[in-house]
């Protein structure tokens, strides 16, 4: 186990519904990284959100955001699903952005969209 | 962005034998990970390696910056290192850990 934790687990959505995805990052890392992994591919960089800041965004629109609490715990929502936002959401911490901090992947939670 | 390519894209093993995985990337980086996922979708790291060669165990890494390549070694396959190995790169510049993932390794170790 890499002491952070996700929930939920699984998640089952119907297109246009919003979704709150969380995370609970290591104990003492500031800095929570997001990820999503469709299947069969790797995982591609949403955002990181670095105390309580957001530090940098991938490729995705703006109905994909989140926040970051003083716990630096963080959480990830996305309005109006689609059919493909189907797919394995991985939360990573880490006690900084420096590039050899090492980043905890939690178990991830599976997102279905129908 | 940054393109990143993993081959073999799949690797049947026996139970004992070893392994290379390599990684090419298309810019210069600083930071390059390596990380295996289980089936169960845990992502683990396994090395943080921007250059030069580690070893941990059955496993060890090496990567050439200059050519823009990584490889993964795994020696004496067991039937736990079964699961999809990714390498990860961050960009040299403005990077902050900001991972670009390649397509990945499936590795199936059988007895």
């Amino acid at each position: 186990e890499t002491g952070v934790t996700q929930s939920p687990t699984h998640l089952i959505k119907t297109r246009g519904q919003q979704v709150t995805l969380r995370c609970s990052s290591q104990s003492g890392h500031n800095t929570v990284s997001w990820y999503q992994q469709a299947l069969g591919q790797g995982p591609q960089f949403i955002f990181q959100y670095y105390r309580e800041e957001e530090n940098g965004r991938g490729n995705f629109p703006p109905r994909f955001s989140g926040l970051q609490f003083p716990n630096y715990s963080s959480e990830l929502n996305v309005n109006a699903l689609e059919l493909d936002d189907s797919a394995l959401y991985l939360c990573a911490s880490s006690s900084g952005t420096g590039p050899q901090e090492t980043q905890y992947f939690g178990p991830g939670t599976r997102l279905l969209v129908l | 962005g940054i393109q990143v390519e993993q081959s073999p894209p799949d690797l049947i093993l026996q139970e004992g034998a070893n392994s290379t995985l390599r990684c090419n990337f298309s810019d210069s980086v600083n930071n390059l990970q390596w990380f295996h996922q289980n089936p169960w979708g845990q992502l683990i790291n396994l090395f943080y390696i921007p250059s030069g060669t580690k070893q941990n165990g059955r496993l060890s890494a090496t990567t050439v910056a200059t050519e823009r390549y990584s490889l993964l070694y795994i020696s004496s396959s067991q039937t736990t290192d079964s699961g999809v190995y990714f390498c990860a790169v961050d960009i040299l510049t403005g990077g902050g850990n900001k991972l670009t993932f390649g397509t990945g390794t499936q590795l199936k170790v059988e007895l």
